[in-house]
C-alpha cells in the first residue's frame, strides 16, 4: 500500500514556542491530506483538510491561527502548532489519499503520528 | 454530518476464538467503510475496507460485512492470535465528488484483548 511518513515522531517543547510537523506521501502524489488529533485512549478527530495550492479547510472548533497548515507540494503538508500550550499536547496524525489511482472512494493512508508534549 | 457508533469498547476473547466488532452509521450517502488497527504509539493501519456496492469482503482471517439498509457494518476476525491485540477503529465516508474529499468519521474504537 501507499506509504505516508511524519516527522518528527516525538517532540517536546516549552510553552509558548511553535512546533512544525511534516507529513509526506512517499510513493504517490496527494492533492489532499488530512490532519487528525488523538487524545489518549480516544478516537481520531479530524482537525483540517489540507489542499495543495489552496487554503486549508478547518473543522468547527479548530483555531486556524493556532494550527497553521501549508500544503507546499503534492507530497508534503505541514502542520504548525503556534504558541503551544500544555493543552495542545496530543498525538497528531496525518493521512493522504492517492488520487492518481483513479479511485473514487475515500481510501486514506495514515502516517505513524507525532507525539507532541508541551511543558 | 456523519456519526459512527462502535461497540463494544473493549472485547476480550480467548486465543483461537472469533471476535466481532460492530459499527453503525447515520449518513445514508456514506459509501466507503474502512477498518483500521492501531497499536500503541503508532498510526492507524488499514486492515480491510468495504464499499457500498458489496455486502461482504474477506481477506484471510478478516472479514467485513455491510448492511446498507440497516446502516451497519461489522468486522470479523477468526482464529484470533496474540498479535491481533490492538485498538480497532471503524470509519465511514461518503462518495468522493472529485472536487475534494472529506476526512473520515471514526468510531470510538474497540480495545481487542486476546487472552492466551
Amino acid at each position: 500500500g501507499a506509504v505516508v511518513s511524519q516527522h518528527p515522531s516525538r517532540v517536546i517543547c516549552k510553552s509558548g514556542t511553535s512546533v512544525k510537523i511534516e507529513c509526506r506521501s512517499l510513493d504517490f502524489q496527494a492533492t489532499t491530506m488530512f490532519w487528525y488529533r488523538q487524545f489518549p485512549k480516544k478516537s481520531l478527530m479530524l482537525m483540517a483538510t489540507s489542499n495543495e495550492g489552496s487554503k486549508a479547510t478547518y473543522e468547527q472548533g479548530v483555531e486556524k491561527d493556532k494550527f497553521l497548515i501549508n500544503h507546499a507540494s503534492l507530497t508534503l503538508s505541514t502542520l504548525t502548532v503556534t504558541s503551544a500550550h500544555p493543552e495542545d499536547s496530543s498525538f497528531y496524525i496525518c493521512s493522504a489519499r492517492d488520487y492518481a489511482s483513479g479511485n473514487t472512494y475515500n481510501e486514506q493512508f495514515f502516517g505513524p503520528g507525532t507525539r507532541l508534549t508541551v511543558l | 454530518g456523519e456519526n459512527v457508533e462502535q461497540h463494544p469498547s473493549t472485547l476480550s476473547v480467548q486465543e483461537g476464538d472469533s471476535a466481532v466488532i460492530k459499527c453503525t452509521y447515520s449518513d445514508s450517502a456514506s459509501n466507503y467503510f474502512p477498518w483500521y488497527k492501531q497499536e500503541l504509539g503508532k498510526g492507524p493501519q488499514l486492515i480491510i475496507d468495504i464499499r457500498s456496492n458489496v455486502g461482504e469482503k474477506k481477506d484471510q482471517r478478516i472479514a467485513v460485512t455491510l448492511n446498507k439498509t440497516a446502516k451497519h457494518f461489522s468486522l470479523h476476525i477468526t482464529e484470533t492470535q496474540p498479535e491481533d491485540s490492538a485498538v480497532y477503529f471503524c470509519a465511514a465516508s461518503d462518495m468522493y465528488s472529485g472536487g475534494g474529499a472529506d476526512g473520515l468519521t471514526f468510531g470510538k474504537g474497540t480495545h481487542l484483548i486476546i487472552q492466551p
